[in-house]
């Protein structure tokens, strides 16, 4: 079973308007950390935002925002006032487990965004 | 500037042929990762290193080997034995304190081709 799910291959939204993005996960683990990355057309990650398991407020970065459903097991992003240059590939990523054994995440398939005038 | 300088930025690759995928980072830190991008793939993990001269294998480590000499350099090396090299690689490096917040920093890729 693939352990982070995301659904929408593409997404168009227009300038200013608010997107969100899908993002679910499958961990038996109690302690796990969720990532977003933006991958530009230039091929670098970077990232965005992160939720912890036990975090009771959902995460927010400027105008990122994480809508963590720990019971629904998902981690939506949401990202408000779109502007063109957030049109990119957009990644759902998860650490399970807390200390030792490497930082792995584990990346969903991606979404791309693409912001329109 | 800090950061994680991957080379080169493109690299092709004959039929039977060994090539060698650079990455260095001046974080000073103590894990490396390599990734490999597929088209609607997602990023698969092929081998981390937490310390160096010691590295793990990933989900997808088969036709791939690496080293890690330095802290600064963690080299991947596509074998002839790996049938599909054609993807888009991934370098990516972590402070490595364990902790479940820690996020990864990426280099901004080599693309490799057989031809």
């Amino acid at each position: 079973a693939q352990k982070i799910t995301q659904t929408q291959p593409g997404m168009f939204v227009q300038e200013k308007e608010a997107v969100t993005l899908d993002c679910t996960y499958d961990t038996s683990d109690q302690s796990y950390g969720l990532f977003w990355y933006k991958q530009p057309s230039s091929g670098e990650m970077i990232f965005l935002i992160y939720q912890g398991s036990y975090d009771e407020q959902n995460a927010t970065e400027g105008r990122y925002s994480l809508n963590f459903q720990k019971a629904r097991k998902s981690a939506n992003l949401v990202i408000s006032a779109s502007q063109l240059g957030d049109s990119a590939m957009y990644f759902c990523a998860m650490r399970e487990g807390r200390g030792g054994g490497g930082n792995k995440l584990t990346f969903g398939t991606g979404t791309q965004l693409k912001v329109e005038l | 500037d800090g950061g994680i300088t991957q080379s080169p930025k493109y690299l092709f690759r004959k039929e039977g042929q060994n090539v060698t995928l650079s990455c260095e980072q001046n974080l000073n830190h103590d894990a490396m990762y390599w990734y490999r991008q597929d088209p609607g793939q997602g990023l698969r993990l092929i081998y981390y290193s937490q310390i160096v001269n010691d590295f793990q294998k990933g989900d997808i480590a088969e036709g791939y080997s690496v080293s890690r000499e330095k802290k600064e350099s963690f080299p991947l090396t596509v074998t002839s034995a790996q049938k599909n090299p054609t993807a888009f690689y991934l370098c990516a490096s972590s402070i490595n304190t364990g902790e479940s917040n820690e996020k990864l920093f990426f280099g901004s890729g080599t693309q490799l081709s057989v031809l």
